[in-house]
C-alpha cells in the first residue's frame, strides 16, 4: 500500500531550529508537498520539491532525497506562531491521487 | 485569506440524508480539489477537477460525488449519510492543478447525528 510516515510530535524551543521528517513509500512519485495547519485552521501550503535538493522560503526549507524516498522540512528562528500540525504529501503521478501523512504536532517551547 | 470560499460552514444533519458542500475557487484558478479531515483518518484526498473535467480520484466513496461547473465553482454531494461521514470537508484551488501551490478554503464542518 502507499504510506507516509512521519514522527506525530516534535519539540522544540523558541529561537532554535527544528526538522520534521517524512519517509514515503508509494508506487510512484511526482513532487513532496508540505503544508501547516493551526488548530481549527485550513492547511496553508509551505513548500514542493520535485527534484533532489534543498528548497529555500525564508525561515522554512524544505529538501528531498529521491533516492531514499525521503524528505524533511526545517524550520528556522522558531517563533511561537509556529505551533502547529505539520503535513507532508505525495502526488504519484501528474493525475494521480494525493496521499497525506498523519502530520506531526509541533509544540514550541518559550 | 485564500480566497477560497466554501459554504456552508456548518451543517448539522441526520443519518441517511444527502448534503451539497459548495467551493469557489481563487479567481482565475482553473482547479479545484476536495479533501475529507476525521480525527482518525486525518486528511484524506478526495477528488480534482481542472476546468470542469475530473482530473485525479482519490478514495471517494461511491456515496459521495463531484462536479466543476462552467463558471469553475465546484459542489461536492454525500448521499445516504453516515455517522462516519462527519468531518471537515476542504476544498482547495489552484491555478494549473499542480499540487504544489493550492490555496484550502475554511472548510465545512459536517456533523451527522
Amino acid at each position: 500500500g502507499q504510506s507516509l510516515e512521519q514522527p506525530s510530535e516534535v519539540t522544540a524551543v523558541e529561537g532554535a531550529i527544528v526538522q520534521i521528517n517524512c519517509t514515503y513509500q508509494t508506487s510512484g512519485f511526482y513532487g513532496l508537498s508540505w503544508y501547516q495547519q493551526h488548530d481549527g485552521g485550513a492547511p496553508t501550503f509551505l513548500s514542493y520539491n520535485a527534484l533532489d535538493g534543498l528548497e529555500e522560503t525564508g525561515r522554512f526549507s524544505s529538501f528531498l532525497s529521491r533516492s531514499d524516498s525521503y524528505g524533511y522540512l526545517l524550520l528556522q528562528e522558531l517563533q511561537m506562531k509556529d505551533s502547529a500540525s505539520y503535513f507532508c504529501a505525495v502526488r504519484m503521478n501528474r493525475d494521480d491521487k494525493i496521499i497525506f501523512g498523519k502530520g506531526t504536532r509541533l509544540h514550541i517551547l518559550p | 485569506d485564500s480566497g477560497v470560499t466554501q459554504t456552508p460552514k456548518h451543517l448539522i444533519t441526520a443519518t441517511g440524508q444527502r448534503v451539497t458542500l459548495r467551493c469557489s475557487p481563487r479567481s482565475g484558478d482553473l482547479s479545484v480539489y476536495w479533501y475529507q479531515q476525521s480525527l482518525d483518518q486525518g486528511l484524506q484526498f478526495l477528488i480534482q477537477y481542472y476546468n470542469g473535467e475530473e482530473r485525479a480520484k482519490g478514495n471517494i466513496l461511491e456515496r459521495f460525488s463531484a462536479q466543476q461547473f462552467p463558471d469553475l465553482h465546484s459542489e461536492l454531494n454525500l448521499s445516504s449519510l453516515e455517522l462516519g461521514d462527519s468531518a471537515l470537508y476542504f476544498c482547495a484551488s489552484s491555478a494549473l492543478g499542480l499540487v504544489e501551490t493550492q490555496y484550502f478554503g475554511p472548510g465545512t464542518r459536517l456533523l451527522v447525528l
